[in-house]
């Protein structure tokens, strides 16, 4: 059972335009996490949202944690090639395990 | 070195023979966890270690894997008479502690295990 459906799981557009992702679930999570995965290399942690309705801004992206914890958005403005690569959310409950969404790869095209 | 360790980064092997993976954890981290990644895919959750002990096992696919830690440190997956459906990246990581609350997991660069 896929606890946290991430969509889409595929998205390839064009240098400078805008993009969301999604992550979503009917379970309630005490925290949600992104993370960026580039070829031959683990995931890395890009932000971590703990608060129903908070946003958090890394540079270009902007991540929202919905207001029920049960979902989650990543916003990117202004794509850039550096920004390819696979992305990851991932929810956790208390003193349980995170749960990994099946990741959105994202290919930003010069 | 600062970072999650794993050996081999790759791994080829024939089908039927055993095989160990190893990860070094950050040091003081005290939870250890164990992912499976097919190729592009998301991850797969194995076992998860707190200290030496694995309050997690669910996630180990068939009685032909393994794990243990040792010292609240390194850890070792095996997987017996290998399949050619084994063969992924086996990613690890760590984190301060356990659970879902929003500690961060660091990630190794996985091994990439192939079975011919």
């Amino acid at each position: 059972t896929q606890l946290l459906e991430q969509s889409p799981q595929f998205l390839s557009i064009q240098e400078g335009e805008n993009l969301t992702v999604y992550c979503n679930s009917s379970s309630v999570f005490s925290s949600l996490q992104w993370y960026r995965q580039e070829p031959g290399e683990g995931p890395v942690l890009l932000v971590t949202v703990v608060t129903g309705g908070e946003v958090k801004k890394l540079k270009r992206l902007t991540f929202q944690f919905g207001d029920a914890r049960k979902d989650s958005s990543l916003h990117i403005t202004a794509a850039q090639p550096g920004d390819t690569g696979l992305y990851l959310c991932a929810g956790g409950k208390g003193a349980q395990k995170l749960v990994f969404g099946q990741g959105t790869r994202l290919t930003i095209n010069p | 070195g600062a970072g999650v360790s794993q050996s081999p980064s790759n791994k080829v092997t024939e089908k039927g023979k055993d095989v160990e993976l190893r990860c070094d954890p950050i040091s003081g981290h005290t939870a250890l966890y164990w992912y499976r990644q097919s190729l592009g895919q998301g991850l797969e959750f194995l076992i998860y270690f707190q200290g030496n002990s694995a309050p997690d096992k669910s996630g180990l696919p068939s009685d032909r894997f393994s794990a243990e830690r040792t010292g609240g440190s390194v850890s070792t997956l095996t997987i017996q008479r290998t399949q050619q459906e084994d063969s992924a990246v086996y990613l690890c990581a760590s984190s301060l502690e356990s659970g879902g609350m929003g500690q961060p997991q660091h990630f190794g660069d996985g091994t990439r295990l192939s079975i011919l």
